[in-house]
């Protein structure tokens, strides 16, 4: 257990729908990664949160985009959901700040994002 | 996006044996992290390699820090059933904006008793 937790488990939207994931950091994590990991590949970065401000972006389209909370705590919001969106849905939390050795990032379980 | 060159891709062995896989890339990270997926589940980190050259252990699991900084291999001593699983190793950058991970495409391991 990472202490990562992760809501809803599983989701199913129909294409044109918006929405929104969420993610609770293990406790004294400041930093927060989201990922998308498509069947059969490797998880690909979406972006990242440091103390409520963006702090890095894969390569995603605007329609992806995220919250960062005071408590850490983040959301990930997809609008005008495509079906290639279908994907597994990761958040890392991490410290101590970005940049710095040692920032190593611990995963949740994830949210099944199904879109028909 | 951006992905790693983890090989091999699967592999299928006897409980017992022991087990290698290694990644490359093109670009100098200056973190290589290896962590292992169950069906269904987030990622678990296994080993985290900070330097080059450096070489650590976690219990039968054991993982190198390419002195070029450009690849990292995991071996797997005496495997067991609860090996079974898909393996990711993964690259990170600290000298920009973020610290994105760059993942493998993952090695599916098979532990038959």
């Amino acid at each position: 257990e990472t202490g990562v937790t992760q809501s809803p488990t599983h989701l199913i939207k129909t294409r044109g729908q918006q929405v929104t994931l969420r993610c609770s950091s293990q406790s004294g994590h400041n930093t927060v990664s989201w990922y998308q990991q498509a069947l059969g590949q490797g998880p690909q970065f979406i972006f990242q949160y440091y103390r409520e401000e963006e702090n890095g972006r894969g390569n995603f389209p605007p329609r992806f985009s995220g919250l960062q909370f005071p408590n850490y705590s983040s959301e990930l919001n997809v609008n005008a959901l495509e079906l290639d969106d279908s994907a597994l849905y990761l958040c890392a939390s991490s410290f101590p700040t970005p940049g710095q050795k040692g920032n190593t990032q611990y995963f949740g379980p994830g949210t099944r994002l199904t879109v028909l | 996006g951006q992905q790693l060159n983890q090989s091999p891709q699967s592999m299928f062995i006897q409980e017992g044996e022991d087990v290698s896989m290694n990644c490359t890339s093109s670009s100098i990270f200056n973190t290589w992290l290896w962590y292992k997926q169950d069906p269904g589940e987030g990622p678990v980190l296994l080993i985290a390699l900070y330097k080059a050259g450096e070489l650590t252990s976690n219990g039968r699991l054991t993982a190198q820090f390419g002195t070029t900084r450009k690849d990292s291999f995991l071996n797997i001593s005496a495997s067991i059933p609860s090996d079974v699983g898909i393996y990711f190793c993964a690259g990170q950058v600290l000298n920009q904006a973020g610290t994105a991970l760059i993942f493998g495409k993952g090695t599916t391991l098979s532990v038959s008793s």
